[in-house]
């Protein structure tokens, strides 16, 4: 099957700086890419939706000028998680979908610590 | 978007099927039924989809009765690597395009 990956897998980072996190798809060319978010023995929490070439649409409640969110090729989104707090660490999954695929793509995850 | 009700959990041991169902009452006419299995600290798992009667792969079978206000995931013959959480997802009737993760039914296979 298709693969998403995403770097890093763990990530920890002091109080106020930023972080980026990538998602790639590997073997596929990905028109929609998403993000989520998941806090331990909870479901996943979507937090936006991109699509390659223009602004990502939030979910309602997720802050976008915090959690920026480019997809800038067919291939490669980035989250960048600004200005973190130790709220912020979660466990953050993107996946991806193809065309006109039903299927969704998932990458293994990025865990963050802000300290 | 329709929204899904399962159970929060279920026990089983090694080699007995497991049924895992799911209520979605407000499915819509275009909507697809999605499961996902996620283990710890890993991104979901597309398990198998289907939009009515029956879809077997060689992981599981999905069964949707005609009304289609609720699924039945089967897994047959189940290992101690099938304890993992189950996700019952419904599309949102446009392209599928986004999901929206209920709680999910967490497994634990005992030997």
């Amino acid at each position: 099957g298709a693969v998403v990956s995403q770097h890093p897998s763990r990530v920890i980072c002091k109080s106020g700086t930023s972080v980026k996190i990538e998602c790639r798809s590997l073997d596929f060319q990905a028109t929609t890419m998403f993000w989520y978010r998941q806090f331990p023995k909870k479901s996943l929490m979507l937090m936006a939706t991109s699509n390659e070439g223009s602004k990502a649409t939030y979910e309602q409640g997720v802050e976008k000028d915090k959690f920026l969110i480019n997809h800038a090729s067919l291939t490669l989104s980035t989250l960048t998680v600004t200005s973190a707090h130790p709220e912020d660490s979660s466990f953050y999954i993107c996946s991806a979908r193809a065309g006109t695929f039903y299927e969704q793509y998932f990458g293994p995850g990025t865990r963050l610590t802000v300290t | 978007l329709a929204k899904t009700t399962q159970p929060i959990s279920m026990d089983s041991y090694e080699g007995q099927e497991v049924n895992i169902t799911c209520s979605h009452n407000n499915i819509a006419t275009n909507d697809y039924i999605t499961w996902y299995q996620q283990f710890p600290s890993q991104g979901p798992r597309f398990i198998i989809q289907g939009y009515k009667t029956k879809v077997t792969n060689e992981v599981a079978s999905l069964f949707i009765p005609a009304d289609r206000k609720s699924s039945t995931l089967s897994l047959p013959r189940v290992s101690l690597s099938d304890t993992a959480v189950y996700y019952c997802l419904v599309g949102d009737g446009v392209g599928f395009q986004k999901l929206v993760f209920g709680t999910g039914t967490r497994l634990l296979v005992s030997p």
